[in-house]
């Protein structure tokens, strides 16, 4: 079974900044990873995701996020938050030669202060 | 450019009224999803349907029925709404193998009063 693990509900930062949204997962055999963003009261659309090529991934708006096995990690950074930002993330796995049905973790809410 | 398009949008019961949420995707995807929304609880999957005529339930299926009209439409339906069944409800689609991105539709708001 896969599991996903999102540090902190809320990460506030300011426009400008650094944004680092943590992600971990479990699972037993190679993963797809995924990140979600979801806007005030719309649904989700994908940020990214990495499906075994390169370890790298890069998305829309200027995220990005890299797969590191050795410590189950696929954190979601940006250099330079923009108030637009503001939204939910969402962390996801399904497993390759598994069940594709996503794991969701529970979301962090990014707020962009002025 | 529809993609997932379900209704109503918003909706206020009262307590043992039904209904049902509507869901259409026109993507000729194989895979579709009901999923729940409530605070501090991320999305939580009520039922999924891999393909044309089979429904499974999901992680949180009491209270809830399924139907999968056609490739296109997957129904969600209350029978007897609960005030624990307030929520937002997405309906999403995928091709339906491991890697593919899950598409969503808006969301539909329902207070069970």
């Amino acid at each position: 079974a896969q599991s996903v693990t999102q540090l902190g509900s809320h990460v506030s930062v300011s426009e400008g900044a650094l944004v680092l949204l943590r992600c971990n997962y479990s699972s037993s055999v190679p993963p797809y990873l995924f990140w979600y963003v979801q806007y005030p009261n719309q649904g989700l659309q994908l940020l990214l995701k990495y499906t075994s090529a390169a370890t790298l991934v890069k998305g829309i708006n200027g995220f990005e996020a890299e797969f590191k096995k050795s410590e189950t990690s696929f954190h979601l950074t940006k250099p330079s938050a923009h108030m637009s930002d503001a939204a939910e993330y969402f962390c996801a796995v399904t497993l390759s030669g598994g069940s594709y049905i996503p794991t969701f973790g529970r979301g962090t809410s990014l707020i962009v202060h002025p | 450019n529809a993609g997932v398009t379900q209704t109503p949008k918003f909706q206020v019961l009262k307590t043992g009224q039904s209904m049902t949420l509507q869901c259409a995707q026109d993507m000729n995807h194989n895979s579709m999803y009901w999923y729940r929304q409530d605070p501090g609880m991320g999305l939580r999957l009520i039922y999924y349907s891999a393909s044309e005529g089979t429904t499974d339930k999901g992680e949180v299926p009491n209270g809830y029925n399924v139907s999968r009209l056609n490739k296109r439409e997957f129904s969600l339906r209350l029978e007897s709404a609960a005030p624990s069944q307030t929520s937002v409800y997405f309906c999403a689609s995928s091709v339906g193998t491991a890697g593919n991105t899950i598409y969503f539709g808006e969301g539909s708001w329902l207070t069970v009063v």
